[in-house]
């Protein structure tokens, strides 16, 4: 059984560029969390998806970002116009109807 | 401040010894869980503790909660080199899985061998 897997591992953008970072959950996992990790801080939440649905993007700038989690296939997190303080790594975790939240390996992503 | 704060911020010991972690929060919550993040790698879990449990072990893990203080304390005994990493707890509010969680900045720790 295949964890939670992301990709890209580590993304490199200009400022201005998009980003897109995509995040399978684990086989039967049907919940998707985003959070978001500084250097040397701890994951900030940025959104909760069910398929098809945003159910929390309570921790999620209003502008530049967008999550989405179709019928099909990955979870995607876009980041629009990326800018230097977008620099983070950016962690996927999904979990079944109840339950522990399994983290995939992270994206870092770098804006020059 | 915020939900979910280790202390210490960064801890190092000798191989053999003992570490403890602590966090505090501040809202009510439904589950406390540890995780574990080894430089520049993704979080493991490590352990879940309900707000109705006192003391849970798994292996070489002990961990506490006490409700009435906000807190909790994560023990590993007879550490060893391959326990170096940060460990952050994570407070969830709900029961179900659409419950987000609320890190801590994390304990960097450090075994030496």
């Amino acid at each position: 059984n295949a964890g939670v897997m992301q990709n890209p591992r580590h993304l490199v953008r200009r400022r201005g560029q998009e980003a897109r970072l995509r995040c399978s959950p684990m086989k039967g996992h049907s919940h998707v969390y985003w959070y978001r990790q500084l250097p040397e801080e701890g994951l900030k939440f940025m959104v909760y998806l069910q398929k098809e649905n945003i159910i929390d993007e309570s921790g999620m700038p209003k502008e530049r970002f967008s999550a989405e989690f179709p019928k099909e296939g990955p979870s995607i997190l876009r980041i629009q116009q990326v800018v230097r303080g977008d620099s983070a790594a950016y962690f996927c975790a999904s979990s079944p109807l109840q339950g522990t939240q399994y983290f995939g390996p992270g994206t870092r992503l770098t804006v020059l | 401040s915020q939900q979910g704060e280790e202390d210490p911020q960064a801890l190092s010991i000798q191989e053999g010894e003992n570490a403890t972690m602590n966090c505090s929060y501040k809202t009510s919550i439904n589950n406390l869980q540890w995780y574990r993040q080894n430089s520049g790698r993704g979080l493991v879990h490590l352990i879940l503790i309900r707000s109705n449990e006192r003391e849970k072990h798994s292996g070489r893990l002990r961990v506490t909660l006490d409700t009435s203080k906000k807190s909790s304390s994560l023990l590993i005994t007879a550490s060893r080199a391959a326990d170096t990493a940060s460990y952050f707890c994570a407070t969830a509010r709900g029961e179900t899985s659409g419950s987000r969680l609320t890190f801590g900045e994390g304990t960097q720790l450090t075994v030496n061998p």
